[in-house]
């Protein structure tokens, strides 16, 4: 399994850019890396996906080098509805076992006035 | 966007009792759908996957006879939790996906919290 490596928490502070990172050692040829937002009480928000180089949609930007061993999530400007725990999964997702599945410990996001 | 509901959103019940949660694709079918379990501060578990019209596949550790899973439909699957107790208490969350197109994601639905007294 392609197991991820997360800051447990971050801090930052209202309309600064966060950027988490994930570590990925055994990701594999065929994994994407995917990225999530959990607010309490609430499931699981999909953010972005990517395979490699860089990935760009209207809530972030997904950035993974050439050997893909690490990725990092990019939040411009954040506000403090950006609160949130944030997840990165790794795998092909196929199958039923697929390591997509496999929900790491997250990232704490708390974002201050 | 795909969207995934479940219902109830929260239930309390007895010792003893069952509790069924439903969860529905309602705008997407959903071949394959995940339940998952989460636990105040911790990260989500996976429990099981389940196929339309077949048996569910468990994860290691998760009682098969407890938490039954039916997934009758390409757009309905049910969890039960048989003689729920205390430590069953928890959020569970359930996620579908369509693997006829060929994306990697699963779209996840609003939970459900089950409080067992």
């Amino acid at each position: 399994l392609a197991k991820t490596t997360q800051p447990i928490s971050m801090d930052s502070y209202e309309g600064q850019e966060v950027n988490i990172t994930c570590s990925h050692n055994n990701i594999a040829t065929n994994d994407y890396i995917t990225w999530y937002q959990q607010f309490p009480s609430q499931g699981p928000r999909f953010i972005i996906q990517g395979y490699k180089t860089k990935v760009t949609n209207e809530v972030a930007s997904l950035f993974i080098p050439a050997d893909r061993k690490s990725s990092t999530l990019s939040l411009p400007r954040v506000s403090l509805s950006d609160t949130a725990v944030y997840y990165c999964l790794v795998g092909d997702g196929w199958g039923n076992a697929g390591n997509m599945l496999t929900f790491g410990g997250g990232t704490r996001l708390m974002v201050k006035p | 966007g795909a969207v995934v509901s479940q219902h109830p959103s929260w239930v309390i019940c007895k010792s003893g009792t069952s509790v069924k949660i439903e969860c529905r694709s309602l705008d997407f079918q959903a071949t394959t759908m995940f339940w998952y379990r989460q636990f105040p501060k911790q990260s989500l578990m996976l429990m099981a996957t389940s196929n339309e019209g077949s048996k569910a596949t468990y994860e290691q550790g998760v009682e098969k006879d407890k938490f039954l899973i039916n997934h009758a439909s390409l757009t309905l699957s049910t969890l039960t939790v048989t003689s729920a107790h205390p430590e069953d208490s928890s959020f569970y969350i359930c996620s579908a996906r369509d693997d006829t197109i060929k994306t990697y994601e699963q779209y996840f639905g609003p939970g459900t919290r089950l409080t067992v007294t």
